[in-house]
């Protein structure tokens, strides 16, 4: 069975410093790894995903993630926070060999502090 | 490239009264989803249609929910009839397909049975 854990409900980092919002994942099989941001009153937006090739996957609004095989981890992040970068971030996998469907972990809330 | 459409932004109605979502997937977009994101949570899948036929509904309540994709373009998700626990927010997406490209999320639909 597909899962996502995001073991933290909330961050909180001071503008200008680096991020780091962390996901675990489990599949049978390789995995395709997503992570989506959500603002207020707003659908989920794409960011960034991982499907095979460079472990260092780089996205949208200066995010990046890394695939860890060995530690079955893809955490975002970003070298320096903004204030606009405050929202809700979801990670999401899906099986290779499954059906397109999106396992969501519970999301992570990123205050990012001016 | 106009994004994904969804209609009403917000629905109150009591328990046991019927209601009905809309979705307009972007052009050309073959796979299209319905998830419902409980406060604190992330996206469940409900169904997923690939052109007008279903892929996946294996966590729709089919005893009370119902989904059609006419003509393989828009779709409608209906309740009938609501429960308490139905309060949530009906998020819409789409893709090219169903394999490793990412959805992209309409603002969704949020629904509020008192």
């Amino acid at each position: 069975a597909q899962s996502v854990a995001q073991p933290e409900d909330q961050v909180n980092v001071a503008e200008g410093n680096p991020l780091t919002v962390k996901c675990t994942y489990s599949v049978s099989g390789n995995p395709y790894l997503f992570w989506y941001v959500q603002y207020p009153n707003r659908g989920l937006q794409f960011l960034l995903k991982y499907i095979t090739g460079d472990n260092l996957v780089k996205g949208s609004y200066g995010f990046e993630a890394e695939f860890n095989k060995s530690q079955t981890s893809f955490h975002l992040k970003k070298p320096s926070a903004l204030v606009s970068d405050s929202a809700l971030y979801f990670c999401a996998v899906r099986d290779e060999n499954g059906a397109n469907n999106l396992f969501f972990g519970t999301g992570t809330r990123l205050t990012v502090i001016p | 490239e106009a994004g994904v459409a969804q209609s009403p932004r917000y629905k109150i109605i009591e328990k046991r009264q019927s209601v009905a979502f809309w979705c307009n997937p972007i052009s050309g977009h073959a796979t299209l989803y319905w998830y419902q994101q409980i406060l604190g949570q992330g996206p469940k899948l409900l169904i997923q249609f690939q052109n007008n036929g279903v892929v996946d509904d294996s966590q729709l309540p089919k005893d009370r929910f119902s989904a059609e994709r006419l003509k393989g373009v828009d779709s409608t998700l209906k309740i009938q009839p609501a429960k308490l626990e139905d309060s949530a927010v009906y998020l819409c997406a789409s893709s090219i397909d169903g394999t490793f490209h990412e959805q992209y999320f309409g603002p969704g639909t949020r629904l509020t049975v008192t």
